[in-house]
């Protein structure tokens, strides 16, 4: 089955600065690639997200990149700000299939001011 | 806007006892989840429900049982509580793309701390 890692566990940054969340998965048959940002005392919810079609995907200040070959992917935040801080988790699954999908430990990212 | 509604938000059980996770959602998604959140370990899929009358073990479904019998209900229920059941536990609905079965954005509910002593 598939087996999400996720690094670093935990990150601090100062306000303004970028933030690099990476993760690797193990099933070369995922496709879809969500991440999910968790705020203090909520449940997650969804900030981007990238089919294997497409190797980078843009929003505003996030952004998100895919290795197929390497069978990673990454988090990229800049301009940070003190709203950015939360726990992220990247998740691997099928595109083709709602039926699960398998999440990554967490990032805690701290932003200082 | 409802959305995913977890209940209760707090409970603390003794060792043995049984008690059933509430989750409703007011969406109309096919889809629906039980994860349970440990410290550093990420959220690990407990059971899933494809639509009502169907259910299926996840990664960590020793210990749980559930049962889906409306779209908008889909409870946890723990038999025989013991302390590694200690954690956050949550609820989380995802839509259907048409006749389609696609991955969509999955909506959670604010979970549920569970304490057993």
């Amino acid at each position: 089955g598939e087996n999400v890692e996720q690094h670093p566990s935990t990150l601090s940054v100062q306000e303004g600065d970028s933030a690099v969340i990476k993760c690797t998965y193990s099933d070369s048959a995922s496709n879809y690639f969500p991440w999910y940002k968790q705020e203090l005392g909520k449940g997650p919810q969804l900030i981007i997200d990238i089919r294997s079609n497409v190797g980078e995907k843009k929003d505003q200040r996030i952004a998100v990149t895919l290795n197929k070959t390497a069978k990673h992917f990454s988090l990229h935040i800049t301009e940070t700000q003190p709203e950015d801080s939360a726990v992220y988790f990247c998740a691997a699954g099928m595109y083709s299939s709602a039926s699960k999908i398998i999440f990554g430990s967490g990032t805690r990212l701290s932003i200082r001011p | 806007n409802a959305g995913v509604t977890q209940t209760p938000k707090f409970r603390i059980l003794k060792i043995g006892q049984s008690m059933t996770l509430q989750c409703t959602q007011d969406m109309n998604h096919n889809y629906m989840y039980w994860y349970r959140q440990d410290p550093g370990m990420g959220l690990k899929l407990i059971y899933y429900s494809v639509g009502a009358g169907i259910t299926d073990k996840g990664e960590v479904p020793n210990g749980y049982n559930v049962s889906r019998s409306t779209t908008e209900d889909f409870p946890l229920r723990l038999e025989l509580a013991a302390p590694s059941q200690t954690s956050v536990y949550f609820c989380a609905s995802r839509d259907r793309k048409g006749d389609r079965d696609m991955n969509t954005e999955a909506f959670f509910g604010q979970g549920t701390r569970l304490t057993v002593v």
